[in-house]
């Protein structure tokens, strides 16, 4: 059973449309995080947040932007997406780093 | 810079045919190296945390161990459902996650 949710699983796009991806978890961690993940590459991390209304980029440059209003939502929205933003993306969630994080599904994301 | 690199990039095994994985990091105050099993179509699951060189953990037939400049994950009589992609992880100072790309196990019966 998922602690962390992730929709929509799989979604293909036009050029130029605004997209959210959502994830929301329900363990109440306060330590959320956003990964990229292209086949057999490592992951890498967008976007992070701390606890509600603190969220951080990351060390991929994105042109994507996050929120976190609610310590269990934390939805990653891309403006104008692009094919070079073609990729899966990853959320996960920690309490600490003892027991590592809790990842999503992820989203899999096609821009055409 | 902070890397972490994972080797090999695929194996490929017979069911009972025991090996390692590899794990090799150059990082700066490490504060944990993680382990994680990640199936097609899914996010990656935790396996294991390692904090010290000599350390060692064990799950079923995953045996992961640390040194202090590389870590391995031991697979013994290794049976198809082991197949995924095993990811490497290190927590830096910041406390900062860095994967490593994975290796892709296969098990074949």
């Amino acid at each position: 059973e998922a602690d962390i949710y992730q929709t929509p699983r799989y979604l293909v796009i036009g050029t130029g449309k605004k997209i959210t991806l959502e994830c929301s978890q329900t363990m109440g961690h306060d330590k959320m995080y956003w990964y990229q993940q292209d086949p057999g590459m490592e992951l890498h991390l967008i976007h992070y947040s701390y606890g509600v209304n603190s969220t951080e980029k990351g060390d991929l440059s994105s042109e994507s932007t996050v929120s976190r209003i609610r310590t269990e939502h934390f939805p990653l929205t891309l403006e104008s997406a692009r094919p070079s933003h073609t990729s899966q993306y990853l959320c996960a969630s920690s309490e600490g780093t003892a027991n590592g994080y809790t990842f999503g599904s992820g989203t899999r994301l096609t821009v055409v | 810079e902070d890397q972490v690199t994972q080797s090999p990039e695929a194996l490929r095994l017979q069911e009972g045919e025991s090996s390692s994985l590899n794990c090799s990091y150059t990082v700066s105050g490490l504060r944990g190296l993680f382990w994680y099993r990640q199936d097609p179509g899914k996010g990656p699951e935790f396996l294991f945390t390692l904090y010290s060189a000599g350390e060692e953990k064990e799950k079923e037939r995953l045996k992961a161990t640390l040194t202090k400049k590389e870590s391995f994950l031991h697979i013994t009589a290794p049976k198809p459902e082991d197949s995924a992609t095993y990811l490497c992880a290190v927590c830096i100072y910041n406390n900062d996650m860095r994967f490593g790309a994975g290796t892709r196990l296969t098990v074949k019966p």
